[in-house]
């Protein structure tokens, strides 16, 4: 079937350690891929997006992610999390052409908490 | 610049009940997107219109769900007759130009309406 895979549902950091987490899509062709991401009692918002173009991308809160297309991953990471980033982080993917053009596909999500 | 608005934030009804739930999206956005979210998965599209025509509804459930963008604007989602599984986070985003397009970029979500059937 084809999906979205987030393979951490739960993470637990302390402040300043590094952060990676696994996203993997099972579409072929053409693909755009996006984190979002929800803090506690906010909407979902854009954390980064690949279109085309260098595979690594950087966001907002220094975060980025890298688009690795022969593992079909686009993992997110960061060198050193913050208490604020406490949060849930979802990947999602549209699909480049077809009658689902726009449509996102989304992981189930990873809850990340960073003790302070 | 104001985001996505959506009312209520919270509904609760008994099941058989109907329920409907609005959305406002950012000016000047062509495309608006109704997701559902259960707890504890990733958001699903049910629905996607391009300025007022739906282009995507292939997930949403006819016998008992129905959407309409009167205008290209807002617009609203409704279930006749709630069922117990409906209980969920219904989220409406909205996206400058069309799918595909130049000026195509993301989609901005508004805050949801949690939906409890009792």
């Amino acid at each position: 079937a084809q999906s979205v895979s987030q393979h951490n549902h739960h993470v637990i950091l302390s402040e300043a350690a590094s952060l990676e987490l696994g996203c993997n899509y099972s579409y072929g062709g053409t693909v755009n891929l996006f984190w979002y991401v929800q803090y506690p009692g906010q909407h979902l918002q854009l954390l980064l997006k690949y279109f085309s173009g260098d595979p690594l991308v950087k966001g907002i809160k220094g975060f980025e992610a890298e688009f690795i297309k022969s593992k079909f991953s686009f993992n997110l990471r960061k060198p050193s999390v913050q208490w604020s980033d406490t949060a849930e982080y979802f990947c999602a993917v549209t699909r480049g052409r077809g009658s689902t053009l726009g449509r996102l596909y989304f992981g189930r999500g990873t809850q990340l908490t960073v003790w302070p | 610049e104001a985001g996505v608005v959506q009312s209520p934030r919270y509904k609760i009804i008994e099941k058989k009940q109907p329920v409907a739930f609005w959305c406002n999206p950012i000016s000047g956005h062509n495309t608006l997107y109704w997701y559902l979210q259960n707890l504890g998965q990733g958001p699903e599209l049910l629905i996607r219109y391009e300025n007022e025509e739906a282009v995507d509804d292939s997930q949403l459930p006819k016998d008992r769900f129905s959407a309409e963008r009167l205008k290209g604007v807002d617009s609203t989602l409704k279930i006749q007759p709630a069922e117990l599984g409906d209980s969920a986070v219904y989220l409406c985003a909205s996206s400058p130009g069309i799918a595909g397009g130049p000026s195509y970029n993301e989609q901005f979500f508004g805050p949801g309406t949690r939906l409890t059937v009792l």
